[in-house]
């Protein structure tokens, strides 16, 4: 099975902070990654898919890069409704796998 | 707007047998695979199974091969897990998705509740 391997597992930023999040996987995915953002008790929503591609209706302060093995999740001008879990996940064979989670706390 | 519509959770004894259901509207049910993924209380996220626009396509995790069986009704436009000797590793919140290539759509989730 590909591993997913998040960091940091925690992070605390401020309103208007930039921050990255980083997601490796333990084989060649090519753009097979998707990062999801999910907050207490509701159920994860889809933002980043295919690497780079934003969902329909994200906010455009979220952007995805990387390639083959290594991937980063990028919030600039962090908002108060930013601050949730993010999972990044491969859909490129299954089982698909999600990393662990990053939880992006206000500092 | 696509809604999915999770419901059948509840609690059962270890080795007990449960079905999910997943209710889909607002997009055609027939065109997409859908998924089911888990997520036990307080930890990460994990793909349970999924099966084919047709259903002729299923695969599962290993946590899960030969106790768990995912089936649709097209003409119902509903998704389904039967869940079979049940674990208590198995509670979970479990959520039904639209596979779009990717999870592109999820439900609210319904918790199992494995427990003596």
């Amino acid at each position: 099975d590909i591993q997913m391997t998040q960091s940091p597992s925690s992070l605390s930023a401020s309103v208007g902070d930039s921050v990255t999040l980083t997601c490796r996987s333990s084989q060649n995915i090519t753009d097979y990654l998707n990062w999801f953002q999910q907050k207490p008790g509701t159920a994860p929503k889809l933002l980043i898919f295919g690497v780079s591609s934003l969902q329909s209706g994200v906010p455009s302060r979220f952007s995805g890069s990387g390639s083959g093995t290594d991937f980063t999740l990028t919030v600039s001008s962090l908002q108060p409704e930013d601050f949730a879990t993010y999972y990044c996940m491969q859909s490129y064979r299954t089982p698909y796998t999600f990393g662990q989670g990053t939880k992006l706390g206000i500092k | 707007q696509v809604q999915l519509v999770e419901s059948g959770g509840g609690l059962v004894k270890p080795g007990g047998s449960l079905r999910l259901s997943c209710a889909a509207s607002g997009f055609i049910f027939s065109d997409y695979y859908m998924t089911w993924i888990r997520q036990a209380p307080g930890k990460g996220l994990e793909w349970v199974a999924y099966i084919s626009s047709s259903g002729f396509t299923i695969d599962y995790a290993h946590s899960v091969k030969g106790r768990f069986t995912i089936s649709r009704d097209n003409t119902e436009k509903s998704l389904y897990l039967q869940m079979d000797s049940l674990r208590a590793e198995d509670t979970a919140v479990y959520y039904c998705a639209r596979e779009g290539g990717r999870p592109d759509y999820w439900g609210q989730g319904t918790l199992v509740t494995v427990s003596s």
